[in-house]
């Protein structure tokens, strides 16, 4: 358990409304992400942070931005959401040894 | 591009009835095969990394092994408990990316 929390847990906002998820860890681990996890699909980088305001993109990344401007903290924003941005959200950290751990998810509708 | 591809979708076994899930990849220089288990509504939980050919980890019920091409996670007298979604991920060598599979819906009937 990497001592991380998401919120919010659940989120509904409607199309073309800007929304932002945040993530925070307890363990000062260096490397963290945000995915999103869609029936069919499986787990999909969105961003990931490799350190405090270095960000990189995922394979899903239009539509999404990240910022980072603590160790302990990563937001993902959604500049303005649409419906095809609904889905489970998760965060992870990664450790020294390459193991990712994720927080419970930030389940997210946009009507 | 590194690919994942989990095997079988769903699989049903009977309590105490011993099966393998399989992970079959392509990645350009494997510095990891990650196994993790997730349940309904939950984040998914780290189980297992295997980092070269031959390497195996157990854990209570569950086994995991690596060739060069794929890993299997074998689960030996399962129990109702076990049931879960079962997930495989690779990460290349000097990336930090991890790339997954879409899991294999494990349920195990009493």
């Amino acid at each position: 358990d990497a001592g991380i929390t998401q919120s919010p847990r659940h989120k509904v906002t409607e199309t073309g409304t800007p929304v932002t998820l945040r993530c925070h860890q307890t363990e000062n681990h260096r490397y963290m992400y945000w995915y999103r996890q869609d029936p069919g699909h499986g787990l999909r980088l969105i961003h990931y942070s490799y350190g405090v305001k270095d960000t990189d993109k995922g394979e899903v990344s239009d539509g999404y931005s990240v910022s980072r401007s603590k160790t302990e903290d990563f937001l993902l924003t959604l500049e303005s959401a649409t419906s095809s941005q609904t889905s489970v959200y998760f965060c992870a950290t990664q450790t020294h040894s390459y193991e990712q751990y994720f927080g419970p998810g930030t389940r997210l509708t946009v009507t | 591009e590194d690919q994942v591809t989990q095997s079988p979708e769903a699989l049903r076994l009977q309590e105490g009835e011993s099966s393998s899930l399989n992970c079959s990849y392509t990645v350009s220089g494997l510095r990891g095969l990650f196994w993790y288990r997730q349940d309904p509504g939950k984040g998914p939980e780290f189980l297992f990394t295997l980092y070269s050919a031959g390497e195996e980890k157990e854990k209570e019920r569950l086994k995991a092994t690596l060739t060069k091409k794929e890993s299997f996670l074998h689960i030996t007298a399962p129990k109702p408990e076990d049931s879960a979604t079962y997930l495989c991920a690779v990460q290349p060598g000097g990336n930090e990316k991890l790339t997954f599979g879409t899991g294999t819906r494990l349920t195990i009937i009493p």
